[in-house]
């Protein structure tokens, strides 16, 4: 089985701390996906990579920049945190699709919940 | 924005079948629909995705319209543990990733 482990359930930060969350996953998978989910809001991707040292920005990049140094680790980062990134941050990864257009279903792990006080 | 509009919520009776419905009236010809579900306190987790068969595995079916615009997910059998928000997402197919958009789901409640 897939497994893609977030280095901690909960955490607990200052207002201006750097933080970095970060996620790991065993398949050998392609593409690696940061979200954050908020009540009302759903998932909202934060940045994507799908190669070791590649990133391309999602919905919400504003606040966060992430590293892939390795292909089976994706770490998020807020350089300086804030109380509007109190959320729950969830990370996934897939393979990349064989063909254009094809499916690839993406594997999540259990989610980050990240309080900013 | 969200490509998909599901109900907010939904209850169904243990031991029913619940369907669970979704539009996507913007859909593209290569565009797939998928289905995943998220228990409290969990990731989310894959069900089914199709592109314009109706398509069943173990856990669900999925039943899509002939003009894609919409689509219904069916646990033939709901039990308690189906409890969950349940997210229809279409797929947007990237030229190197793959993005979900997720929008806020179909929190569904199976009663006993």
């Amino acid at each position: 089985d897939v497994k893609v482990t977030q280095s901690s359930r909960y955490l607990v930060k200052r207002t201006g701390e750097k933080v970095f969350l970060e996620c790991v996953q065993d398949m050998d998978h392609e593409n690696m996906f940061w979200y954050r989910q908020d009540p009302g809001l759903g998932l909202r991707l934060i940045y994507f990579s799908y190669d070791v040292k590649m990133k391309e920005k999602g919905d919400i990049p504003e606040g966060y920049s992430v590293s892939r140094e390795k292909k089976e680790r994706f770490s998020l980062i807020l350089e300086s945190a804030s109380t509007n990134q109190t959320s729950m941050y969830l990370c996934a990864s897939s393979l990349l699709p064989p063909v254009a257009g094809s499916y690839n279903e993406q594997f999540f792990g259990p989610g980050t919940r990240l309080t900013v006080l | 924005d969200a490509k998909t509009t599901q109900p907010t919520s939904m209850d169904c009776a243990e031991g029913r079948a619940a369907n669970l419905p979704c539009n996507h009236s913007t859909i593209s010809g290569n565009e797939y629909v998928y289905w995943y579900r998220q228990i409290h306190s969990q990731g989310p987790q894959y069900i089914i995705h199709g592109l314009k068969n109706n398509e069943t595995n173990e856990m669900a079916s999925l039943i899509i319209t002939e003009d894609r615009k919409s689509s219904t997910l069916i646990l033939p059998h709901a039990t308690l543990r189906d409890t969950a928000v349940y997210y229809c997402i279409v797929r947007v197919a990237g030229n190197t990733g793959n993005q979900f958009y997720f929008g806020t789901g179909t929190s569904l409640t199976v009663i006993p």
